[in-house]
């Protein structure tokens, strides 16, 4: 099976714009929930989607939102850009909503000036 | 809220070596998950070994077990006969197991340990 895609793989904004991160998971994972990695915070849930529904979010502002398609991809959306969203943003799948096990894509890393 | 502590910013080990990475983690639920993966530089976060709290045998994938202690709170990941290829960033992370209604919280990240296996 392939494994999770991401694209853009890297990504140049300026503050003030705004930008759309693209997930597409495992085949057959409903599931896909995204990450921030930064070096000052580490790595931060941000939501997670199943069948097409946000299920849950992390301690992120509203300018951070997502969506799923019917096939399971996902797309991220940060508006607004702010430097300090300069970071590593990975997505992950799973089969379902509470399967534990989450496998990561290789991340897009986002460069805001 | 759970947290996961990784204490050992920066390891090294000689190849060939046994290496021992800790973590704990603090939460009051019965039910949960733990995890270690591996970030090499090209960032790709790869799953090493899972245990579920449930399980009080140690979990162990090749090269790879645990040292899980459950009532420490410590999960820590023994790696035997160090290769170059496991040098990486090392995350011990947390899934909650209590199911809220509201679908999956995330995986919980220690900060993570950077490991230097020298030739």
């Amino acid at each position: 099976k392939a494994g999770v895609t991401q694209t853009p793989r890297y990504l140049i904004k300026t503050r003030g714009q705004q930008v759309t991160l693209s997930c597409s998971p495992i085949s057959g994972h409903r599931s896909v929930s995204w990450y921030q990695q930064t070096p000052g915070q580490g790595l931060q849930f941000l939501f997670e989607y199943f069948s097409e529904t946000q299920r849950n979010k992390g301690n992120f502002p509203g300018r951070f939102s997502g969506r799923q398609f019917s096939n399971s991809r996902s797309e991220m959306n940060v508006s607004t850009l702010e430097l300090g969203d300069s970071a590593l943003y990975l997505c992950a799948s799973s089969p379902s909503s509470r399967e534990e096990t989450q496998y990561f894509g290789p991340g897009t890393r986002l460069l805001v000036l | 809220a759970q947290t996961v502590t990784q204490s050992q910013p920066e390891m090294s080990v000689q190849e060939a070596e046994t290496v021992t990475l800790s973590c704990t983690y603090d939460t009051s639920e019965s039910d949960y998950y733990l995890f270690w993966y591996k970030q090499p530089p090209s960032r790709q976060m790869i799953l090493v070994i899972r245990q579920e709290a449930y399980k009080q045998q140690n979990a162990t994938e090749n090269r790879f077990s645990v040292n899980f202690q459950k009532a420490a709170k410590s999960f820590s990941l023994k790696i035997s006969d160090s290769q170059l290829g496991d040098a990486a960033m090392y995350f011990c992370a947390y899934f909650s197991g209590v199911y809220s209604g509201g679908g999956a919280d995330g995986l919980t990240f220690g900060k993570g340990t950077h490991l230097i296996i020298q030739p």
